[in-house]
């Protein structure tokens, strides 16, 4: 079974430009989460996506917004981008059983300038 | 909100020495895992453990959650340069449901020859 994937898996942008990443889960999962991971803030939690609904928000400002096609792929977008939004985004996967055990990407690597 | 603190943050050791690294908070949690994240990867699940006082083990790692399900510790007999990594705990909320994970602080381990 192909695991989670990730595109782009780098990406430089500058600040006030907006990001689009994207996830393609394992097949036959339909739950998606996102993550944001800093050396200083360690990982945390975005959002979570269940068949196309939003099911679980961390505690990030509004422009960071994300979405569920049918298929269950997911894309993550980040507006006005600023310099503390240079991090690793991380999506993992999961078919939401009761421990929601997660399947991660190898991630996405963001740099603002 | 729920913590979960590791300890220790940072351990570098010998091959064939034992460590443990501890998972704590203040919170309850209904089913707690145990990541490993390689450079330039996502975390991988190692394992997932759900009843007070339960250990497993899992090969040369012995993983125990504590009795009253706030705490957990993870045991390396015989460190290996393989198990270098970063390690993560994440706790799930509310038993039975796929609620949100909260991810620890994490422990950076070296194992050097």
């Amino acid at each position: 079974k192909a695991g989670v994937t990730q595109t782009p898996r780098y990406l430089i942008k500058t600040r006030g430009q907006q990001v689009t990443l994207s996830c393609s889960p394992i097949s036959g999962h339909r739950s998606v989460s996102w993550y944001q991971q800093t050396p200083g803030q360690g990982l945390q939690f975005l959002f979570e996506y269940f068949s196309e609904t939003q099911r679980n928000k961390g505690n990030f400002p509004g422009r960071f917004s994300g979405r569920q096609f049918s298929n269950s792929r997911s894309e993550m977008n980040v507006s006005t981008l600023e310099l503390g939004d240079s991090a690793l985004y991380l999506c993992a996967s999961s078919w939401r059983g009761a421990y929601n055990e997660q399947f991660f990407g190898p991630g996405t690597r963001l740099t603002v300038l | 909100t729920q913590l979960l603190e590791q300890s220790p943050q940072f351990l570098s050791i010998q091959e064939g020495e034992n460590l443990t690294v501890y998972c704590n908070s203040s919170s309850v949690f209904s089913s707690l895992q145990w990541y490993r994240q390689e450079p330039g990867e996502g975390p991988v699940l190692l394992v997932t453990v759900v009843t007070g006082g339960e250990v497993k083990k899992l090969k040369r790692l012995t993983f125990q959650f504590g009795d009253a399900r706030k705490d957990s510790s993870l045991h390396i007999t015989a460190a290996q340069p393989g198990d270098t990594g970063l390690y993560l705990c994440a706790g799930a909320g509310v038993a039975g449901t796929a609620s949100k994970l909260t991810f620890g602080t994490g422990t950076r381990l070296q194992v050097t020859l």
